[in-house]
């Protein structure tokens, strides 16, 4: 049972064009959203997060979308450097229930110069 | 201000041998982690905690154990290494946004 669904396994884009990453989820009760990028033998770090009561939100470079009625969210990158290439983590939690974090299966995403 | 400290950074283990994976944060989260990520695949949810003394399963418990004595350190144990718990191990605490350490890469041979 995937909760939280990432279908792209990959994306690769150009250099200061838009990356969009996108993911869906089943569970209605998930009302916070973040997403977390990953480089090679590193931790996952905290990117951006967006709660249920908004469709968007905004810092620097990065947006995220949020379609509740759809079960959806998105990260746009813009412009995509080089140095955000790395694999992308999508993942959900309920307040309600310890505020622990589902995660997606990834997308990988590479920004050729 | 280390965040999240998690220990063997590697380790190769025998079938049958046991080992702790350890974790300490000093953020003075209440709720830490244990996530697998294996090739390819998501982080997988093992055990959490939201507090000292509070544990509960995941989404993949079997074969591991956690305690939490403090609210600082989030031991997993695994008792009997079988070759399916090859995988990276990633600690996490949190308040809403999760902070991750650096990982430890378990090969069970």
């Amino acid at each position: 049972d995937q909760q939280v669904k990432q279908n792209s396994p990959s994306l690769s884009v150009q250099e200061g064009r838009i990356s969009i990453l996108n993911c869906d989820y089943t569970n209605s009760m998930f009302d916070y959203f973040l997403w977390y990028k990953k480089y090679p033998a590193e931790g996952p770090t905290f990117l951006i997060s967006i709660s249920s009561i908004k469709d968007k939100n905004e810092d620097g470079r990065f947006t995220v979308f949020l379609n509740k009625s759809a079960k959806h969210l998105s990260l746009h990158i813009v412009p995509s450097q080089p140095g955000d290439s790395a694999v992308y983590f999508c993942a959900a939690s309920e307040a309600s229930n310890t505020g622990k974090l589902i995660f997606g299966q990834g997308t990988t995403l590479q920004v050729k110069p | 201000n280390a965040g999240v400290t998690q220990t063997p950074k590697f380790r190769i283990l025998k079938i049958g041998q046991s080992m702790t994976l350890q974790c300490t944060q000093d953020m003075n989260h209440n709720y830490m982690y244990w996530y697998r990520q294996d090739p390819g695949m998501g982080l997988k949810l093992i055990y959490y905690s939201v507090g000292a003394g509070i544990t509960d399963k995941g989404e993949v418990p079997n074969g591991y154990n956690v305690s939490r004595s403090t609210t600082e350190d989030f031991p997993l144990r695994l008792e009997l290494a079988a070759p399916s718990q090859t995988s990276v191990y990633f600690c996490a605490s949190s308040y809403r946004e999760a902070f991750f350490g650096q990982g430890t890469r378990l090969t069970v041979v």
